[in-house]
């Protein structure tokens, strides 16, 4: 089946900084993706829907300007948590849709220390 | 928008026996509803999913039922076995081609051996 790829799989940084994530459909286009946070132990809630081309849709409470999301190609979308604090802490999954079923990243740990 | 329940949150189930998780959505528009399977720190795979347009679907020890009138669906697992224990969510989407999944809260299955 298709593949989707995140990169990297686990990161740990500084309060403060920001860190980058990558999430890319290796052997098919996808004019969309979705990017999900899960908290431990929870379940996976939907923060934004990355679009090719166009700017993304947030869903409410997840403030844009903290987490930047770019859809520069149609196999690349980018997620940026600007000024992560330690309660930016969780595991971030990428998605995208095929054509019969959504594909799923393997998803970034990552820890604001 | 969307609001998925899942029920339980944990069950436990003697290997060989059988386990049904079941959800409700609130939104009638809904038509796609998949099942994932999440082990520790992974991805969420796709173990079975349902369109409106069927009841009931099944493979192998897995089936899936859908209401639409009553506005719920359940995941049916028979002969349990140890590799069934996982975190498993319940998902609905608008449109097949939306896949903006609103996901229920998850079941923790434990299969005892």
């Amino acid at each position: 089946g298709a593949v989707v790829s995140q990169h990297p799989s686990r990161v740990i940084c500084k309060s403060g900084t920001s860190v980058k994530i990558e999430c890319r459909s290796l052997d098919f286009q996808a004019t969309t993706m979705f990017w999900y946070r899960q908290f431990p132990k929870k379940s996976l809630m939907l923060m934004a829907t990355s679009n090719e081309g166009s700017k993304a849709t947030y869903e409410q409470g997840v403030e844009k300007d903290k987490f930047l999301i770019n859809h520069a190609s149609l196999t690349l979308s980018t997620l940026t948590v600007t000024s992560a604090h330690p309660e930016d802490s969780s595991f971030y999954i990428c998605s995208a849709p095929g054509l019969a079923e959504q594909f799923f990243g393997p998803g970034t740990r990552l820890t604001v220390l | 928008g969307e609001n998925v329940e899942q029920h339980p949150s944990t069950l436990s189930v003697q290997e060989g026996d059988s386990a049904v998780i079941k959800c409700t959505y609130s939104d009638s528009a809904s038509n796609y509803f998949p099942w994932y399977k999440q082990e520790l720190g992974k991805r969420p795979q796709l173990i079975i999913d349902i369109r409106s347009n069927v009841g009931e679907k099944k493979d192998q020890r897995i089936a899936v039922t859908l209401n639409k009138t009553a506005k719920h669906f359940s995941l049916h697992i028979t002969e349990t076995q140890p590799e069934d224990s996982a975190v498993y969510f319940c998902a609905a989407s608008l449109t097949i081609n939306d896949y903006k999944l609103s996901f229920g809260a998850g079941t923790t299955v434990t299969v005892r051996a």
